[in-house]
């Protein structure tokens, strides 16, 4: 069975400093990997997805992710934070398009203004 | 942009009650899923809907649980006898076809 791993729970930082979330999963074979974002009080929203092709993903935001199939890895970065990307991130790896997606624990990231 | 759309966003239910989450997923999409979040907890799969039937469903999702697509349009998932552990964020979510999940705002889920 898949198992997806994002290693801090939580995360403070100040605006301007740079961000990486880590996030492993298991499973052997080809996965579909995203990373979503929940700000307070609103829904699950797509920053980035992976499935093929180039492994360095560009989502929303200025956030990208890069995938290292090596290291069952997909981590999310950003360069510079802004308070607004105060919010919850959650990594989630499905096996194929309409499978169900199976979701780390999530990290919670607040930015100091 | 298209959205996936929940109601109600907060429903409150004694203990034994059968609550129905409503959920309207975007409409030419063909999975439809639900998931919970228990309070300081991870996202867990609950269901997938395809084709009219269930497609996979975890361990959660026991004889208490059923999902419905009455009319084409709706996604509900009743839970028959409400228990305190059923307090949870519901989540609904649909995907079109290659591309991501599209996630509801969610019911906050109170039993009493």
């Amino acid at each position: 069975a898949q198992s997806v791993s994002q290693h801090n729970h939580h995360v403070i930082l100040s605006e301007a400093a740079s961000l990486e979330l880590g996030c492993n999963y298991s499973y052997g074979g080809t996965v579909n990997l995203f990373w979503y974002v929940q700000y307070p009080g609103q829904h699950l929203q797509l920053l980035l997805k992976y499935f093929s092709g180039d492994p360095l993903v560009k989502g929303i935001k200025g956030f990208e992710a890069e995938f290292i199939k090596s290291k069952f890895s997909f981590n999310l970065r950003k360069p510079s934070v802004q308070w607004s990307d105060t919010a919850e991130y959650f990594c989630a790896v499905n096996e194929a398009a309409g499978n169900k997606l199976t979701f780390g624990g999530g990290t919670r990231v607040l930015v100091k203004p | 942009e298209p959205e996936v759309t929940q109601t109600p966003s907060h429903q409150v239910t004694q203990m034994g009650q059968e609550v129905i989450l409503r959920c309207v997923p975007i409409s030419n999409h063909l999975y439809f899923y639900w998931y919970r979040q228990i309070l300081g907890q991870k996202v867990e799969f609950l269901v997938s809907f395809y084709n009219n039937e269930i497609s996979e469903k975890s361990e959660i999702f026991d004889d208490q649980f059923s999902v419905e697509r009455p009319d084409g349009s709706n996604f509900t998932l009743k839970i028959r006898s409400t228990k305190l552990e059923d307090s949870a964020m519901y989540f609904c979510a649909s995907w079109g076809a290659k591309t991501e999940a599209f996630f509801g705002q969610g019911t906050r889920l109170t039993v009493v």
